[in-house]
């Protein structure tokens, strides 16, 4: 089992609607999460850090973390075309020696 | 302005001829990285190091080399490239090893 997985998508959602990205994990020592945006041939680009049960929003971007059922999500509200781009999960492993990253889910925001 | 650093930016070379990308980081990190991005296969770690002096192997450290003599500094080292190290490269950078990794802007390398 993979340590990070996330829906694979693709994703596509109009302009305006939530868009709900999910990632489970294996390691139940993980204590941080981080969710990064990737636009096409550029690099990963941090946008939320959550390290505690529950909610945390910045802007239109929410992160959810749910220890018990390890499971950790990222809703985009309003979402825009300029957001179409590679999602990717990334949690510590075990030993927090290592970021391991998901797959990544594509989002498209279709106009 | 808070940065990671990489050089070149792109390169293309030939098989056999020895390489070496820079990385460098001006946020006093302790932990950095080196990461391949291949289509399908996502982001994997060649090497990380810990701090100064310390490093260890990533899930796919063959063919690839690094040091770490100062703080700032993390040279990803190519001795004998091969077209299957054609790939696009970032190096990464964070405050210590449990936190969020800052990414530069990536290498793009083509070995012939």
């Amino acid at each position: 089992q993979k340590e990070v997985e996330q829906n694979s998508g693709p994703l596509s959602v109009p302009e305006g609607a939530i868009a709900s990205l999910n990632c489970t994990y294996s390691d139940r020592g993980s204590q941080s999460f981080f969710w990064y945006r990737q636009y096409s041939g550029k690099s990963p680009e941090l946008i939320m850090s959550i390290y505690s049960n529950g909610d945390k929003e910045d802007g239109r971007f929410t992160a959810q973390l749910n220890k018990a059922s390890q499971y950790v999500s990222l809703l985009i509200r309003d979402s825009q075309p300029s957001d179409s781009a590679t999602y990717l999960c990334a949690a510590p492993s075990g030993s927090a020696r290592q970021l391991t990253f998901g797959s990544g889910t594509q989002l498209t925001v279709l106009p | 302005e808070a940065q990671v650093t990489q050089n070149p930016r792109y390169l293309i070379t030939v098989t056999g001829k020895k390489l070496t990308v820079t990385c460098s980081q001006n946020m006093n990190h302790e932990y950095m990285s080196w990461y391949r991005q291949d289509p399908g296969l996502g982001l994997r770690q060649i090497y990380y190091s810990m701090n100064v002096e310390v490093t260890d192997k990533g899930d796919v450290p063959e063919g690839y080399k690094v040091s770490r003599k100062e703080k700032r500094n993390f040279p990803l080292i190519l001795e004998s490239p091969s077209p299957n190290q054609t790939s696009l490269y970032f190096c990464a950078s964070s405050l210590f090893r449990y936190n969020e990794q800052f990414f530069g802007p990536g290498t793009r390398l083509t070995v012939l």
